[in-house]
């Protein structure tokens, strides 16, 4: 069975700042993973994936993720926020062999603040 | 077009009643879902349904019943309604490893 972290719970940042969300995962096959972001009152909207190949993935909204095997971790990374990237984020993951269940992270509330 | 689609947007109901709620998908995936997000934000699944087939029930109560009457749809009927059901319930769908498409919710309260 996979299982997903997310250490913080909560990340306030000022405007134009950078910014990194934590994701740890753990599972005993091969992975594919994704980060969503939930706006308040609305759906899960897909920032980006990593399926296979390069590492470096980038998303919408000026995100990008790195795969590391090794740490097994994706951590989400934005150079420069804005007041509007204010939302809660989830990390997730499914398994490569056709599993057709996605396992979520508690989520991580991000806050941009002037 | 909507991709995911949920019908009601807003369910309020007293305790003990039955409801449901309706999904529908037009990406022609395979697979649909259903999960639930509790009051801390946690989202954890419910069922999963591949081409009409039940593939996971993820030890939610006999009160929760899904029913895909074909590959696009996926109801969720929920019998003697409890107020620790109060919740918002996605429903999405995917093709088998890849990203789920998520619906816009149903935020049900049970009073």
């Amino acid at each position: 069975a996979q299982s997903v972290t997310q250490l913080d719970s909560q990340v306030p940042v000022f405007e134009e700042a950078p910014v990194e969300l934590r994701c740890n995962y753990s599972s005993s096959v091969s992975v594919y993973l994704f980060w969503y972001v939930q706006y308040p009152n609305q759906g899960l909207q897909l920032l980006l994936k990593y399926l296979s190949g390069s590492t470096l993935v980038k998303g919408i909204n000026g995100f990008e993720a790195e795969f590391n095997k090794s740490q097994t971790s994706f951590h989400l990374r934005k150079p420069s926020v804005h007041i509007s990237d204010t939302a809660e984020y989830f990390c997730a993951v499914t398994t490569t062999g056709g599993g057709n269940k996605l396992t979520f992270g508690t989520g991580t509330q991000l806050k941009v603040e002037l | 077009d909507t991709a995911v689609s949920q019908t009601p947007k807003y369910l309020v109901t007293q305790m003990g009643n039955d409801k449901s709620i309706k999904c529908e998908q037009n990406l022609g995936h395979d697979t649909m879902y259903w999960y639930k997000q509790d009051s801390k934000k946690f989202l954890k699944i419910m069922f999963s349904y591949n081409n009409k087939e039940l593939i996971i029930n993820e030890t939610v109560p006999n009160r929760f019943s899904p029913k895909s009457p074909d590959k696009a749809h996926l109801n969720l009927h929920i019998n003697s309604l409890e107020l620790g059901d109060s919740a918002v319930y996605f429903c999405a769908s995917s093709q088998p490893g890849q990203e789920g498409f998520f619906g816009p919710g149903t935020r049900l309260t049970v009073l």
